[in-house]
């Protein structure tokens, strides 16, 4: 089955660095990325979503980038603010089937 | 707006105790999940159900049954609870080949 695994698990930066998460996925048929976002105590809630016919997608200061070759994509975040600070989780999915999430990586942004 | 509700957010049961976890969406979605969260793991999947009656085994079934009777309620039981499955639970719906959108998750505490 896939496998996805996710680094780093924490992340500190300063408010308006840039923040970069990475994943990788073991199984190069699989065409589905989404990226959850899960606040404190919270549900996780989509982000971003990208499939395998795209190498890129923004929507304002967050992007994802897919590289099908290397089997790895990231999520990018501009200009950090103290509310971007969650867990955030990537998934892979192959077809129709069930998607296959990273262990988390705790992002904390500092003022 | 896509709702996906679950029946409790807090629960406390006694070890070998019989435990249901509810869980309904409005979506009318086909699919429905059952996933445990635990610190340092990310989501695990138990079970899934891709319609009414239909369950599928996920990567940690052990210990626990489905049931689904009706397309937008999907129960978690655990038969005999033991205090390795306190965790948080957290349901989700979507449609095939879609995202999944997430309940606002159960803590379970089995004592």
């Amino acid at each position: 089955g896939e496998n996805v695994e996710q680094h780093p698990s924490t992340l500190s930066v300063q408010e308006g660095d840039s923040a970069v998460i990475k994943c990788t996925y073991s199984d190069s048929a699989s065409n589905y990325f989404p990226w959850y976002k899960q606040e404190l105590g919270k549900r996780p809630q989509l982000i971003i979503d990208i499939r395998s016919n795209v190498g890129e997608k923004k929507d304002q200061r967050i992007a994802v980038t897919l590289n099908k070759t290397a089997k790895h994509f990231s999520l990018h975040i501009t200009e950090t603010q103290p509310e971007d600070s969650a867990v955030y989780f990537c998934a892979a999915r192959l077809g129709y089937s069930t998607l296959t999430f990273g262990k988390g990586t705790m992002l904390l942004v500092s003022p | 707006d896509v709702k996906v509700t679950q029946s409790s957010r807090y629960l406390v049961k006694r070890t070998g105790e019989k435990v249901f976890l509810e869980c309904v969406q409005d979506m009318d979605h086909e699919n429905m999940f059952w996933y445990r969260q635990d610190p340092g793991l990310g989501l695990r999947l138990i079970y899934f159900s891709y319609d009414v009656k239909m369950k599928e085994k996920g990567d940690i079934p052990e210990g626990y049954s489905v049931s689904r009777e009706k397309k937008e309620r999907f129960s978690l039981i655990l038969e005999s609870a033991s205090t390795n499955q306190t965790s948080m639970y957290l349901c989700a719906g979507g449609r095939a080949g879609e995202t999944q959108y997430f309940g606002p998750g159960t803590r379970l505490l089995v004592l």
